[in-house]
């Protein structure tokens, strides 16, 4: 199947501080990338969904201006968690499908973000 | 999208058939069942999809149901490595793409 990464795979970071994940679709070009978090015990929620050259649209509940993403090439999307809080550790997930083909997602490794 | 209902979770013994039991009674004509699974803090796998003819690849084998309201993953050999939560999704492929809507899956143990 497709490969999606993802950078880093764990981080810890003090709260205030802001975090940088970044998700890229290694084998293909993805126009439309989506970004899930999942706590503990829990299931994967979609928090948004980012377009290649556009705005990212956000599920309901999820704040956008503490959630940046930025979608800036067919192969890259980046989540900042800016001020993170310790209520935003989680792990966070990132998927995406091929422009042209399969409609099939594919997901990245995910990102265990720690805030202290 | 449809719901799905499956069971919270299952055992199975390595070496032996897992199959994993998925109610979709309210899925759509043009909605497909996905199956994928996530073993213990990793994204979740693509383990196989279809739309009303039953499947198989590689990983596994799909038998959709006639009337489509229910479907069964099969994992012909369990191994240990199986162990994971195994998500049944329905949703329209080539639509709202976002919609992978993920339900609480079945847990599957491959004992040994």
């Amino acid at each position: 199947g497709a490969v999606v990464s993802q950078h880093p795979s764990w981080v810890i970071c003090k709260s205030g501080t802001s975090v940088k994940i970044e998700c890229r679709s290694l084998d293909f070009q993805a126009t439309t990338m989506f970004w899930y978090r999942q706590f503990p015990k829990q299931s994967l929620m979609l928090m948004a969904t980012s377009n290649e050259g556009s705005k990212a649209t956000y599920e309901q509940g999820v704040e956008k201006d503490k959630f940046l993403i930025n979608h800036a090439s067919l192969t890259l999307s980046t989540l900042t968690v800016t001020s993170a809080h310790p209520e935003d550790s989680s792990f966070y997930i990132c998927s995406t499908f091929p422009a042209s083909g399969s409609y099939t997602q594919y997901f990245g490794p995910g990102t265990r973000l720690t805030v202290l | 999208d449809a719901k799905t209902t499956q069971p919270t979770s299952m055992d199975c013994a390595e070496g032996r058939a897992a199959n994993l039991p998925c109610n979709h009674s309210t899925i759509s004509g043009n909605e497909y069942v996905y199956w994928y699974r996530q073993i213990h803090s990793q994204g979740p796998q693509y383990i196989i999809h279809g739309l009303k003819n039953n499947e198989t690849n590689e990983m596994a084998s799909l038998i959709i149901t006639e009337d489509r309201k229910s479907s069964t993953l099969i994992l012909p050999h369990a191994t240990l490595r199986d162990t994971a939560v195994y998500y049944c999704i329905v949703r329209v492929a080539g639509g709202s793409q976002g919609n992978l809507i993920f339900g609480k899956g079945t847990k599957l143990s491959v004992k040994p």
